[in-house]
Formats: structure tokens, C-alpha cells, sequence
């Protein structure tokens, strides 16, 4: 049972335009989502993240909306870069689960010059 | 600050052999993670401690899987004997305690298993 799902396994964006990256999650106990960031032969690194009790989370280049009733959360970057190419991973958790993460599969951004 | 060190970063075995992945989290952080990674997947909780207890490792296949964290700090992950499905990429994470979900991970051990 995948509670966390990114259903586009891959995106392309012309640099300095706007990146989407999408995430749903069945599990309506999840209360705080992050999204990481990973290159090749490197760890997922800490990118952003979001409490349930708010719809939105600005850092720099990178915002995080969340619409509860829809189970959905999506990541903006803007404007991409070639340096955020890398696979980004969506992840939740919630109070009752000793705030273990739940990963998504991924997606891959690529960002062409 | 040094971040979580993790060891070897390649590791290529013959299945039915045994391997180890050794983890060295950032100092201070009580919670660590062990994750496993399989391609085109996101990573998987294998095993949570806090400090030298597990607080859960109820997705570790305990058949082949093994996992300990002497005197709180540093972590070893076993896998005996291994199988062609255990080819992946297993993740060390830390945390602060009280500090949220943000994990700091490792760079990780890929393994594969022929």
C-alpha cells in the first residue's frame, strides 16, 4: 500500500522557468511533509517542509503548498536551475508513528539550459 | 559539523553471503535510521533506534536482516545470507531529538547482490 505517491516519474524545464513537482497521500493522519532532494551517489538532503496547519512554506526559490481536502501537496521552483537537477523525493509522517518518514518513488528533474 | 558517515560506499556480493554496512551518525543525534533503497523506489524504513534501543523494526526481515547500535552512537546493519532482491541502496539517517523530521542521511552503501 503506497500511502505516498509522485505518479511522474520524470520532468523537464527549460532553465528559468517554473518547476512542478507533484505529490498525493492517501494516509489523512499524516500532519508534516518534507521534500528532499537527492543526486547520484549522494544521500536525500533536506529541502523544505510543510505543517498541516498551514497551506503554504516559502524558502528562497522554493515554495510548498498543501491542500488537505486533496491529499495533495506540490513543490514550486522558480526559476529552475541546472544545479536543481536531481530526483526529489516527497516524504510524510505523522505524531503517531515516532516520526518515521513515508517516501515517495521519486521524481526526476532535469533542467535544461 | 561532520555529517553521517557511512561505510563502504560499494559493496558487490555472490548471493548466500553475508555482508555489513557500518553507520556513524552526527554526533549528538539520538535517532538513527536505517533505510533501504531499491531503484526507481523511494527509500523504505528498515530499522529506527533511539540511542542503543530500537524503537521499531517491524519492516526488517529478520530472517536474513540484522541490526544493532552499540552504546547509542555508531550502527551496524547485517544482511545474512543475502538474496538477489536485497540489491539496493541502504541509507543511514540521523536526527536531533526534538528537532522535527528533519533527517540528515548519509551517502549510503549500494549493494549488489549476483
Amino acid at each position: 500500500d503506497q500511502q505516498v505517491k509522485q505518479n511522474s516519474p520524470s520532468l523537464s524545464v527549460q532553465e528559468g522557468r517554473i518547476s512542478i513537482l507533484n505529490c498525493d497521500y492517501t494516509n489523512s493522519m499524516f500532519d508534516y511533509f518534507l521534500w528532499y532532494k537527492k543526486y547520484p551517489a549522494e544521500g536525500p538532503t533536506f529541502l523544505i517542509s510543510i505543517s498541516s496547519i498551514k497551506d503554504k512554506n516559502e524558502d528562497g526559490r522554493f515554495t510548498v503548498f498543501l491542500n488537505k481536502s486533496a491529499k495533495h501537496l506540490s513543490l514550486h521552483i522558480v526559476p529552475s536551475q541546472p544545479g536543481d537537477s536531481a530526483v526529489y523525493f516527497c516524504a510524510a509522517s505523522f505524531s503517531g508513528s515516532a516520526r518515521q518518514l513515508t517516501f515517495g518513488s521519486g521524481t526526476q528533474l532535469t533542467v535544461l539550459p | 559539523e561532520a555529517g553521517v558517515a557511512q561505510s563502504p560506499r560499494y559493496k558487490i556480493i555472490e548471493k548466500r553471503q553475508s555482508v555489513a554496512f557500518w553507520c556513524n551518525p552526527i554526533s549528538g543525534h539520538a535517532t538513527l535510521y536505517w533505510y533501504q533503497q531499491i531503484l526507481g523506489q523511494g527509500p523504505k524504513l528498515l530499522i529506527q533506534f533511539q540511542n542503543n534501543g530500537v524503537v521499531d523494526d517491524s519492516q526488517l526481515p529478520k530472517d536474513r536482516f540484522s541490526a544493532e547500535r552499540l552504546k547509542g552512537v555508531d550502527s551496524t546493519l547485517k544482511i545474512q545470507p543475502a538474496k538477489l532482491e536485497d540489491s539496493a541502496v541502504y541509507l543511514c539517517a540521523s536526527r536531533l531529538r526534538g528537532r522535527g523530521e528533519k533527517l540528515f542521511f548519509g551517502s549510503g552503501t549500494q549493494l549488489s547482490v549476483l
